[in-house]
C-alpha cells in the first residue's frame, strides 16, 4: 500500500509571493491533517479536512488555507509568504480523523514533507 | 507553553548503552503516540497507547503510559546507531480532536 505522498519536495520562494503544496493520502484514508514544523516551535497544527470539509483549524493566519478534493487528495495554500513561513510542512492521512480519536486503528500516517524556503 | 514537554531535549551517548526519553504533560490524553524522525523525512508511527498504564514493546524499545494517561516515557536498551533520530512524542487531549506534539528529543548513537 503507498503511502503519504507531498509535491513538490522543495520548494524557493521571495516575500510577497504565494505556494500551493499538495498531499495525496494513503488509499482510503479521507482525513488529510497538515501541520508546520520549524526549529523553534516544533511539529504545530494547521488544520484538518475531511470529506471535503474543514474540521478542525490551529491557531495560524488567514494567509494558510487549504482544500481536500472528492478524492481525498488535499491542497494547502500560503499567500504573501513571510520570511517566518520557511518550514517544513507535513501532511498526514488517517481513516476518519480526529472526529474518531487517533487510537488504534485510526494513527495519522506522515508523508515526507514540503520543505519550503522563503527569501 | 507546551502542552507536551519532552526531555532531555538532547541525548549524545555510545552503542550499547540504555536511555530513557519522557514525555509529560498536565493534561489527560485519549491517546499517545512515539513517532521517530529522520532528517528531511515525516515522522514515522512507532506506537500507540490508550491505556492507564499501558507498555508496548517493539523490539528493544520500550514504551509505557502513565497510570493517569498524562505521561509516557520511551526506554531503549542497548541503544544501535540505527535508533538516532529526532524521538517525538503526540497526544490528543480528550475532546480536542487533534494531536499536540512535543518538541522533540534529538537522539544520537555514537559507535
Amino acid at each position: 500500500k503507498a503511502g503519504v505522498t507531498q509535491t513538490p519536495r522543495y520548494l524557493i520562494k521571495t516575500r510577497g509571493q504565494q505556494v500551493t503544496l499538495s498531499c495525496s493520502p494513503i488509499s482510503g484514508h479521507r482525513s488529510v491533517s497538515w501541520y508546520q514544523q520549524t526549529p523553534g516551535q516544533g511539529l504545530q497544527f494547521l488544520f484538518e479536512y475531511f470529506s471535503e470539509t474543514q474540521r478542525n483549524k490551529g491557531n495560524f493566519p488567514g494567509r494558510f488555507s487549504g482544500r481536500q478534493f472528492s478524492n481525498s487528495r488535499s491542497e494547502m495554500n500560503v499567500s504573501t509568504l513571510e520570511l517566518g513561513d520557511s518550514a517544513l510542512y507535513l501532511c498526514a492521512s488517517s481513516f476518519l480523523g480526529g472526529l474518531a480519536g487517533f487510537g488504534p486503528g485510526n494513527e495519522q500516517f506522515f508523508g515526507p514533507g514540503t520543505r519550503l524556503t522563503v527569501l | 507553553t507546551q502542552l507536551l514537554e519532552q526531555s532531555p531535549q538532547f541525548l549524545s551517548i555510545q552503542e550499547g548503552e540504555n536511555l530513557t526519553v519522557y514525555c509529560n504533560s498536565s493534561s489527560v490524553f485519549s491517546s499517545l503516540q512515539w513517532y521517530r524522525q529522520e532528517p528531511g523525512e515525516g515522522p514515522v508511527l512507532l506506537v500507540t497507547v490508550v491505556t492507564g498504564g499501558e507498555v508496548k514493546k517493539l523490539k528493544r524499545l520500550t514504551f509505557q503510559f502513565g497510570d493517569a494517561r498524562k505521561d509516557s516515557s520511551l526506554h531503549i536498551t542497548a541503544a544501535q546507531p540505527g535508533d538516532t533520530g529526532l524521538y517525538l512524542c503526540a497526544g490528543e487531549i480528550q475532546g480536542a480532536q487533534k494531536l499536540v506534539f512535543g518538541q522533540g528529543t534529538r537522539l544520537t548513537i555514537n559507535p
